[in-house]
């Protein structure tokens, strides 16, 4: 069975600050990763996502993951937050075929001015 | 284009009734997903449909809960017997059956009183 651990279930920082977002996963299958963003009552929208190939992963609004595989982690980061990336996040996995989510807690990224 | 839709945006019903709560997808997509989303908590998953067949019902909680997809298309959650703890968001998500990526619609707020 595949789980998902979002490390901090809050995260405060200062705007214009970096900040990176921990997830771990474990699996015993090859995955797929992914960061999806909920904006306050909003759907989930995908941030970015590893399905092969270069393990740094480029998404929207400045954001970036790695993948990790010795440390099966995929940490999200940006170099610089803005008070619009207040938000949650949540890391999901999932495995080739197309099939189910599995979804971590998520954080609750909150931005200080 | 349009994206994946829910209706009702938000649902009250008290406890006992019998709910049912749409997901529209994406237009092409052939998978389609149903998640359940608890207060402070990630997406569970529920329910997947291939087409009009259910591929993965392992998610659903207890046999209250059900769901169709007649044409392969729109598809209809049912909850009989409603009871307060399944007051959740209820998450709809379509892709393209290929690939990973799953797209989401805005959700079902559910509250039964």
């Amino acid at each position: 069975a595949q789980s998902v651990t979002q490390l901090d279930s809050q995260v405060p920082v200062f705007e214009e600050a970096p900040v990176e977002l921990r997830c771990n996963y474990s699996s015993s299958v090859s995955v797929y990763l992914f960061w999806y963003v909920q904006y306050p009552n909003q759907g989930l929208q995908l941030l970015l996502k590893y399905l092969s190939g270069s393990t740094l992963v480029k998404g929207i609004n400045g954001f970036e993951a790695e993948f990790n595989k010795s440390q099966t982690s995929f940490h999200l980061r940006k170099p610089s937050v803005h008070i619009s990336d207040t938000a949650e996040y949540f890391c999901a996995v999932g495995n080739q075929g197309a099939q189910k989510l599995v979804f971590g807690q998520g954080t609750r990224l909150t931005i200080n001015p | 284009g349009a994206g994946v839709s829910q209706t009702p945006s938000n649902k009250v019903t008290e406890k006992g009734k019998y709910v049912e709560l749409r997901c529209d997808p994406i237009s092409g997509h052939t998978a389609l997903y149903w998640y359940r989303q608890s207060l402070g908590q990630g997406p569970e998953f529920l329910i997947y449909f291939q087409g009009t067949g259910a591929a993965d019902d392992s998610g659903l909680p207890n046999d209250r809960f059900f769901a169709v997809r007649p044409e392969g298309s729109v598809s209809t959650l049912k909850i009989q017997r409603t009871e307060r703890g399944d007051s959740a968001v209820y998450l709809c998500a379509s892709s393209t059956g290929t690939s990973a990526e799953q797209y989401f619609g805005p959700g079902t707020r559910l509250t039964v009183t």
